[in-house]
């Protein structure tokens, strides 16, 4: 079974701190993602990586950063954190090479982040 | 800009009370329809891919069918294990998620 582990599973961070997530992926995929999750909005794509130190902005990149220096690990950076990213963040990594979006994506279990 | 639009937001049934939930998108170069189911508090897991209009896919109770513009889940014959929000995404270089369905089967 494909298997996605993301370090925490709750967080407290407060205001203004750098917060890392990690995220490490078992099954050699070439792309992973993070993803946050808020009630009302479903999930947006913050960034991707589709090989290593490759990365792409998503929807919602302002405020984060990635790094991915080895194929298995993928890290979301929380540069100064801030209230509204409060959220359910959520890895991702997928089956397949390149770009193109016609393989299925397997989720870590999430990380609640809270900021106070 | 790409949409995926679930309908509905919520939905309440018997255990044994068939239905279908609804999933419409807008995706240019759609190269896969995907449904996820997510249980609170966990992440979404994968449960179907379609490829083509009339595509069809079954795994237990759940039937995921596609046409040109939408795509439904229909859940034969609930269980209250069954309960969970069911989330469907599509995309090109990028996939979109819509908002997704939150079923509750009632024993």
């Amino acid at each position: 079974d494909v298997k996605v582990t993301q370090s925490s599973r709750y967080l407290v961070k407060r205001t203004g701190e750098k917060v890392f997530l990690e995220c490490v992926q078992d099954m050699d995929h070439e792309n992973m993602f993070w993803y946050r999750q808020d009630p009302g909005l479903g999930l947006r794509l913050i960034y991707f990586s589709y090989d290593v130190k490759m990365k792409e902005k998503g929807d919602i990149p302002e405020g984060y950063s990635v790094s991915r220096e080895k194929k298995e690990r993928f890290s979301l950076i929380l540069e100064s954190a801030s209230t509204n990213q409060t959220s359910m963040y959520l890895c991702a990594s997928r089956v397949g090479a390149g770009k193109l979006m016609n393989t299925e994506a397997f989720f870590g279990q999430g990380t609640r982040l809270t900021v106070v | 800009e790409d949409q995926v639009t679930q309908s509905p937001e919520a939905l309440r049934l018997q255990e044994g009370e068939s239905s279908s939930l609804n999933c419409s998108y807008t995706v240019s170069g759609l190269r896969g329809l995907f449904w996820y189911r997510q249980d609170p508090g966990k992440g979404p897991e994968f449960l179907f891919t379609l490829y083509s209009a009339g595509e069809e896919k079954e795994k237990e109770r759940l039937k995921a069918t596609l046409t040109k513009k939408e795509s439904f889940l229909h859940i034969t014959a609930p269980k209250p294990e069954d309960s969970a929000t069911y989330l469907c995404a599509g995309g090109y270089q990028k996939v979109t998620f819509g908002i997704g369905t939150k079923l509750q089967v009632i024993p």
